[in-house]
């Protein structure tokens, strides 16, 4: 159980064009998704909590006009990178949660590979 | 501030045991996770300790000290597959996680 899929897993797009990434839970219902950006050999970077039927949170110096999420459902979040600019590449990751296995527990999505030329 | 420290980088030898040590200072605390990440893919759970103590999980096991502001993760009769990046993260009192930068762990043969 708590498995959690990531929709494309690589994407190569042209800068300024906008780039929509999926984040399903597709065994539970995930109340809370969480999106990260990963640097290559750097830690997970959190930018944005995203609650089912709110606005999501974002990280201090993240830009919510850059990246627009969307909680549509117990089940999806998207994440929608706008005119993408080569600094945008990244590997973007998703995680939902679930109180199964105790703790509060993240279940991570595949991640997205992102590169803008 | 909020702290996770994990050694950079470790190796060790297949069938060997090794020990990742993860040490924390963070504005309260509401458990530790330990996650394995290969490269190029994302995390995955291993372990949760929320009180003092050893977990046990098959070849893997982690233990906690709450007081020392400390958890380890304990790796048995590794395998090479075992090549991969460990993260510790830390729950504080927002039920926030924190992440620490990872251990990346080489196994030689």
């Amino acid at each position: 159980g708590a498995v959690v899929s990531q929709h494309p897993s690589r994407v190569i797009c042209k800068s300024g064009t906008s780039v929509k990434i999926e984040c399903r839970s597709l065994d539970f219902q995930a109340t809370t998704m969480f999106w990260y950006r990963q640097f290559p050999k750097k830690s997970l970077m959190l930018m944005a909590t995203s609650n089912e039927g709110s606005k999501a949170t974002y990280e201090q110096g993240v830009e919510k006009d850059k990246f627009l999420i969307n909680h549509a459902s117990l089940t999806l979040s998207t994440l929608t990178v706008t005119s993408a600019h080569p600094e945008d590449s990244s590997f973007y990751i998703c995680s939902a949660t679930t109180l199964a296995g105790g703790g509060d527990t993240q279940y991570f999505g595949p991640g997205t590979r992102l590169t803008v030329l | 501030g909020q702290n996770i420290d994990q050694p950079t980088e470790m190796t060790a030898t297949e069938g060997a045991i090794v020990q990742i040590n993860c040490t924390y200072q963070t504005s309260g605390f509401n458990g530790l996770f330990w996650y394995q990440q290969h490269a190029g893919e994302a995390p995955t759970f291993l372990s949760y300790n929320v009180l003092d103590g050893l977990e046990e999980k098959g070849r893997f096991s982690s233990f906690l000290s709450r007081s020392k502001g400390y958890s380890y993760l304990l790796l048995k009769e590794l395998q090479m597959k075992d090549s991969a990046s460990y993260l510790c993260a830390v729950k504080d009192s927002n039920y926030q996680l924190i992440w620490g930068a990872g251990t990346k762990l080489i196994i030689k043969p």
